[in-house]
């Protein structure tokens, strides 16, 4: 079991659709990200948040919006994806930003059909 | 651009023997590096975080950095097949960059 908790497990959403992924920490780490994982490849990061407010977004399409609710919750909305963003998503977190070890979600399959 | 470059494997070690991983990274600036296993279908698990030259050791798992080579290793002695996995190096320069996560080794123990 992980302290760092991701909804749903899986997704499968057409294109058309709009979805939300959760994640939620209750360690008090004030540092929040996304990555996104294809198979057999490494997380690839897409966002940063700390304290709550974005610090990174890595040329991420728009398709994907990152929100921070609140210093404990980070959720991903997803709007018009395509075939390709099939993938792993993994939350992570950290007490900061800078020279902290990050813990990971399960992670959120998503297939776009 | 910043790189971590890993051996993707796989690499086959037999159980019992001391399994060695190493890593290799191009940003001088990183100051935190991490090595993270993952099973297939699951998420990445932290194991050993470090920050400074030479050797740290937790249990079966001993850490090794060397800034000047830029170079990190993991060493598992006592291999059981349940280490076997992927293994990830991952980098953190000094800031708020994240993590850049080499491609990971496969690793396979043989029982």
């Amino acid at each position: 079991d992980t302290e760092v908790t991701q909804t749903p497990k899986h997704l499968v959403m057409g294109m058309t659709n709009k979805k939300s992924l959760k994640c939620e920490q209750h360690m008090g780490h004030r540092a929040m990200y996304w990555y996104k994982q294809k198979a057999k490849k490494p997380p690839e990061l897409m966002f940063v948040y700390s304290y709550e407010k974005l610090s990174i977004n890595e040329s991420v399409p728009s398709r994907f919006s990152p929100e921070c609710p609140n210093s404990s919750l980070l959720n991903l909305h997803l709007h018009a994806l395509q075939p390709e963003d099939s993938a792993l998503y993994l939350c992570a977190s950290s007490q900061r930003v800078a020279d902290q070890p990050q813990h990971f979600g399960d992670g959120t399959r998503l297939s776009i059909l | 651009q910043k790189e971590v470059e890993q051996n993707s494997g796989p690499l086959s070690v037999p159980e019992g023997a001391i399994a060695s991983l190493n890593c290799t990274y191009s940003d001088r600036g990183s100051q935190s590096f991490f090595w993270y296993r993952q099973y297939s279908g699951k998420s990445p698990e932290l194991i050993m975080s470090i920050y400074s030259n030479g050797d740290k050791e937790d249990g079966r798992f001993t850490a090794q950095l060397n800034k000047a080579s830029q170079y990190v290793s993991l060493l598992i002695r006592d291999s059981q097949p349940s280490d076997s996995a992927t293994y990830l190096c991952a980098a953190e320069p000094g800031g708020a960059d994240g993590l850049t996560f080499g491609k990971g080794t496969h690793l396979i123990i043989q029982p």
